[in-house]
């Protein structure tokens, strides 16, 4: 099993550019999250998915547009990149809602808007 | 309003030492806490986790206490490594809630050889 696969692992765009980060788990989960990371700042959730087809906001949604086909992929979208969005972005997932259901995460994804 | 409160941010300690990082919480819904450890480069992994019942969890040597009267949680790593060295998140969740973790806003442990 591959886990929690995340493209591209570096990107750096500029201001006003658009891209799609990609997310694919191999674990039938059907939870999948985005969180972004700044130093000091902890996991910030972006958006999350309880199913194919339904996705909600987290705390910091603003700028970032998700969508959920299939339960393996869940891709962030930005639109109009802007300097507050460079970040490392996590995307993961969890078999279930419950608990003590762990959240699997990628690697990550380093963004620089320059 | 940070939820989860996690102390301290950095801490740097010698082989052998063992180093506690503490986390605070207000909300009483909270019945799941996991402490998740990140190294550079790869996304954070499930290290330990705790439920409130219990008021110690022990694995290997890493330990989490729980002290639910006073909202708190710590995690404690017994003859620290240098392998250790990584970013230290603590976590709650609220199962009858959204199941979204709250995290803490990490610690990031240095342990020298």
């Amino acid at each position: 099993n591959a886990g929690v696969t995340q493209t591209p692992k570096f990107r750096i765009l500029k201001i006003g550019q658009s891209m799609t980060l990609q997310c694919a788990q191999d674990m039938n989960h059907n939870y999948m999250y985005w969180y972004r990371q700044d130093p000091g700042m902890g996991l910030k959730l972006i958006y999350y998915s309880v199913g194919a087809g339904i996705t909600d906001k987290g705390e910091v949604p603003n700028g970032y547009n998700v969508s959920r086909s299939t339960t393996e992929d869940f891709p962030l979208r930005l639109e109009l990149a802007a300097p507050s969005q460079t970040s490392v972005y996590f995307c993961a997932s969890s078999y279930s809602g419950v608990g003590d259901s762990p959240l699997h995460f990628g690697n990550g994804t380093r963004l620089t808007v320059t | 309003q940070q939820q989860v409160k996690q102390s301290p941010q950095s801490l740097i300690v010698q082989k052998g030492g063992i180093p506690i990082i503490n986390c605070a919480y207000e909300n009483t819904a909270f019945d799941y806490f996991p402490w998740y450890q990140q190294f550079p480069g790869k996304g954070p992994a499930l290290l330990i986790a705790i439920r409130p019942d219990v008021s110690e969890k022990k694995e290997g040597r890493f330990t989490i206490s729980f002290n639910k009267s006073a909202k708190q949680f710590s995690l404690h790593i017994m003859d620290s490594q240098p392998g250790d060295s990584a970013t230290y998140f603590c976590a709650a969740i609220t199962s009858g809630g959204s199941y979204i973790p709250t995290f803490g806003r990490g610690t990031s442990l240095i342990v020298h050889p």
